[in-house]
């Protein structure tokens, strides 16, 4: 079965570092992109960016570009999202998904989601 | 707000027909980048629904439909369904090769 999954619920207080991840199996993670996007509380959906595992190609969303860093490691098929500095606003629902395979720029498998909460 | 426009809210009794707009520019759906739709339902991930434009991934009923002209692209369900109450989202890419979303649509089935 083709799957994403997300790492779990995260607490943390203003100021710190976190790192969030996404492990693929299923399927040849280093062949298809993987993005992030964020929804905040009752909010909508908003693209943060993309990696291609198999040579860490990244895009980011102007938006999100140095606030965050996304990163991944082939070799366990796992992306990451990670912040050195939260803020309060960083409160939100992360997904990542899977993008290239039904077509070019669209997310054919999501992952379950990670709720990171900054207080 | 979103760079693609989508209505706040749709609603439809069951078994009629619904549609949700979404409205881009010329640096968007109007520079001929595709149109994608996601289903989310309460509590959940989003899940594709249409994909390019008017193209359904296996196993969404085919009572999901989609449209594009110029800047603009359009979903539609049919034979409205009480398990079709979810939020809609579309997407697409922009002329600097990122993605962007529209800010959603709640359909409510009455």
């Amino acid at each position: 079965e083709v799957q994403l999954v997300q790492s779990g619920a995260e607490g943390r207080k203003p100021g710190e570092s976190l790192k969030i991840s996404c492990k693929g199996s299923g399927y040849s993670f280093t062949t298809y992109w993987i993005g992030w996007v964020r929804q905040t509380p009752g909010k909508g959906l908003e693209w943060m960016g993309i990696i291609y595992p198999g040579d860490s190609d990244t895009r980011y969303s102007p938006s999100f570009q140095g606030q965050v860093t996304i990163s991944a490691d082939k070799s366990i098929s796992t992306a990451y999202l990670q912040w050195s500095s939260l803020k309060a606003s960083d409160t939100a629902m992360y997904y990542c998904a899977r993008q290239g395979v039904v077509a070019a720029d669209a997310f054919d498998i999501w992952g379950q989601g990670t709720m990171v909460t900054v207080s | 707000q979103s760079v693609l426009t989508q209505p706040p809210s749709v609603s439809g009794a069951p078994g009629q027909r619904v549609t949700i707009s979404c409205t881009g520019s010329s640096s968007n759906i109007g520079a001929a980048y595709d149109v994608h739709w996601y289903q989310q339902l309460p509590g959940t991930a989003p899940k594709l629904v249409i994909y390019s434009n008017n193209n359904r991934p296996s196993g969404v009923p085919d009572r999901f439909s989609g449209s594009k002209s110029d800047t603009s692209a359009s979903l539609a369900i049919t034979g409205l369904q009480a398990e079709d109450e979810a939020d809609y989202y579309c997407q697409s890419y922009d002329s600097s090769l990122r993605g962007v979303f529209g800010g959603g649509t709640k359909l409510t089935v009455l």
